[in-house]
């Protein structure tokens, strides 16, 4: 099945340790995006890629960067999480002309 | 400025117990409205997208309808295993792929 797929489904990291989280995707479609989701909030975007068209949300901190080097992966790095960097990060993907966004499982990231 | 407020934040139902989500929103040139469902620690789940005033949507048990301000989860004879929050996002013109979304609401069916 066509899918979104994120790794790891939960991450621990320290303090300052640059962490990478991971999402790939079966379904070919140009648009990713990543989300950062609190409890009990809705997910907050990130930044998103249309193709390599990189697109950065006005107040997405400079600790988060991201990568795609191919059109089926791409890649959250977070370079020095802080505690209030503690979240589900979601990955998602839209196809061109399409609306909906398919969502990936999440990464939960915890910070010691 | 573009918005979209859910109501109510919680609801708690008897299983069987029929009732509505609420979603409203403010923007302006709607391209499309979408309801997920998401379970806890896990992520959202794509159920309908609504396009214009008068639209519907069903499956199963839940059926999503669409005015010019406002759409409606309604949740007919619910189960246990629908338990879980939903959330409301809404793409307008001028946003490209970009979705507003909604708080959301936790929805909790008891037996």
């Amino acid at each position: 099945d066509a899918m979104v797929i994120q790794n790891p489904r939960y991450q621990v990291t320290q303090f300052g340790k640059p962490v990478t989280l991971s999402c790939s995707q079966t379904l070919n479609h140009n648009v990713m995006y990543w989300y950062q989701q609190k409890s009990s909030q809705a997910p907050k975007l990130l930044f998103h890629y249309y193709d390599k068209d990189f697109n950065n949300e006005a107040d997405t901190p400079d600790n988060f960067q991201s990568r795609r080097p191919n059109t089926s992966f791409c890649f959250l790095d977070i370079r020095s999480p802080g505690l209030g960097d503690a979240a589900m990060y979601l990955c998602a993907t839209a196809g061109v002309g399409y609306n909906e966004q398919f969502f990936g499982p999440g990464t939960r990231l915890t910070v010691l | 400025e573009d918005q979209v407020t859910q109501s109510p934040e919680a609801l708690r139902l008897q299983e069987g117990e029929s009732s509505s989500l609420n979603c409203s929103y403010t923007v302006s040139g709607l391209r499309g409205l979408f309801w997920y469902r998401q379970d806890p620690g896990k992520g959202p789940e794509f159920l309908f997208t609504l396009y214009s005033a008068g639209e519907e949507k069903e499956k199963e048990r839940l059926k999503a309808t669409l005015t010019k301000k406002e759409s409606f989860l309604h949740i007919t004879a619910p189960k246990p295993e629908d338990s879980a929050t939903y959330l409301c996002a809404v793409r307008y013109h001028n946003a490209g792929n970009m979705l507003t979304f909604g708080g959301g609401t936790r929805l909790m069916v008891k037996p």
